[in-house]
């Protein structure tokens, strides 16, 4: 049973670009959490979804990030217009139900 | 609001050495608290956990009791090896605070282990 994935493991984007960062769960698994890590800080709660739907945000920022599951593929993370304060490790956990998270490796997002 | 503050690294042990890795942590709620660790290459894994006071969470061979008093969760091992050579990451999760449902977790800043031969 493949572990979460997360692709890209690197990526690198000039500012003002998109990054989109992608999460494939646990098969089986229908809960999907992103955490974000700056450097020098500890993981932080980012947006939890459930297929479809969106369950709680409240680490979102308030603009240019999204975050989707849908019925079909992967999570996918979306920043639009990086800045330079993005730059961090974007980690994503899934779980069957409210139960222990497993997580990704990670994605390493550059913004030159 | 919820915060876990653990002892910063790097730490640098020999083997068979005995390990302390502190965690001290303030909540709103009953949390239930975590260990997690990162190999180098690899995402987070749950090394151990305990959800209520004075329970103990154990696994490979690492420690650590919930003491609800000092608000602690300190974690130990009697003898590390190369291979306990990580990140390891205090976590809490708390019931209080997310609405009854404790899937959202904050973490610690993390503590890097080197384990000399």
């Amino acid at each position: 049973n493949a572990g979460v994935m997360q692709n890209p493991r690197h990526l690198v984007r000039r500012r003002g670009q998109e990054a989109r960062l992608r999460c494939s769960p646990m098969k089986g698994h229908s809960h999907v959490y992103w955490y974000r890590q700056l450097p020098e800080e500890g993981l932080k709660f980012m947006v939890y979804l459930q297929k479809e739907n969106i369950i709680d945000e409240s680490g979102m920022p308030k603009e240019r990030f999204s975050a989707e599951f849908p019925k079909e593929g992967p999570s996918i993370l979306r920043i639009q217009q990086v800045v330079r304060g993005d730059s961090a490790a974007y980690f994503c956990a899934s779980s069957r139900r409210i139960t222990e998270a497993f997580f990704g490796q990670g994605t390493r997002l550059t913004v030159v | 609001g919820d915060s876990v503050t653990q002892m910063e690294g790097p730490v640098t042990l020999s083997e068979e050495a005995f390990l302390t890795i502190n965690c001290t942590y303030t909540a709103t709620g009953y949390p239930s608290l975590f260990w997690y660790v990162q190999y180098p290459g690899e995402g987070l894994q749950l090394l151990l956990k305990a959800t209520k006071a004075d329970d103990k969470g154990s696994n490979k061979g690492f420690e650590a009791t919930y003491r609800k008093e000092t608000t602690s969760f300190h974690l130990e091992k009697g003898s590390v090896q190369v291979s306990d050579s990580a990140v390891y990451f205090c976590a809490l999760s708390d019931s209080g605070n997310s609405g009854g449902s404790n899937y959202k977790l904050t973490f610690g800043k993390g503590t890097l282990l080197t384990v000399n031969p």
